[in-house]
């Protein structure tokens, strides 16, 4: 079975601080590679994706590194606010194919 | 902006109960999923349709089955509930079938 490890699975930062949360993967045939975020009471909703062409994507804060030969991709998230603090979600699939979903790491960020 | 509705935010149900979860989008996708969320599992695909009236298997579609007569609905249908079938459940659509993914806000079903 396709699988994406995800770790650590709960991370208490200080705010202003950075945040990573890295994911691993197995499938070398994977293509898409997005992190999701969920709040308390919501449906997790995309925050960032990257395709194994670049090594590293930057949206704001957010920041996805991406080592390939490691099969291996992180989420930064530089000067960590409390609104931050959800759970994130890494995920990989194969272009045309469902996404596999990582266990979720659960981030805190405390003032 | 998308919107995927789930018709219940919390349901409870007893054991052996046949339990329908109902999902509806509104932005016309040709793919919808459903997926469950426990707590350091992450989360797993049930089933999901990439067109009316056909369904795939997910990881885990034992106990539970699935219908999408319309587009823009896909339901879950627990036959016969289970204590063990107690989660969140996520219903989702997309426009390609591992990309764009949207969820909906989740039913919290316990089976007691």
């Amino acid at each position: 079975q396709q699988q994406v490890k995800q770790s650590p699975q709960s991370l208490i930062v200080q705010k202003g601080g950075i945040s990573i949360i890295n994911c691993a993967y197995e499938n070398t045939a994977f293509d898409y590679f997005p992190w999701y975020q969920q709040f308390p009471g919501k449906g997790p909703a995309l925050l960032i994706a990257i395709r194994p062409d670049v090594s590293e994507k930057k949206e704001g804060r957010f920041t996805i590194s991406f080592n390939k030969s490691a099969k291996q991709f992180s989420l930064h998230i530089m000067d960590s606010q409390p609104g931050d603090s959800a759970t994130y979600f890494c995920a990989a699939s194969i272009t045309g194919e469902k996404l596999t979903f990582g266990t979720g790491t659960r981030l805190t960020i405390i003032p | 902006d998308v919107k995927v509705t789930q018709s219940s935010r919390y349901l409870v149900k007893r054991t052996g109960e046949k339990v329908f979860l109902e999902c509806v989008q509104d932005m016309d996708h040709e793919n919808m999923f459903w997926y469950r969320q426990d707590p350091g599992l992450g989360l797993r695909l049930i089933y999901f349709s990439y067109d009316v009236k056909m369904k795939e298997k997910g990881d885990i579609p034992e106990g539970y089955s699935v219908s999408r007569e319309k587009k823009e609905r896909f339901s879950l249908i627990l036959e016969s509930a289970s204590t063990n079938q107690t989660s969140m459940y996520l219903c989702a659509s997309s426009p390609w079938p591992g990309q764009g993914i949207h969820f909906g806000s989740g039913t919290q079903l316990s089976v007691l």
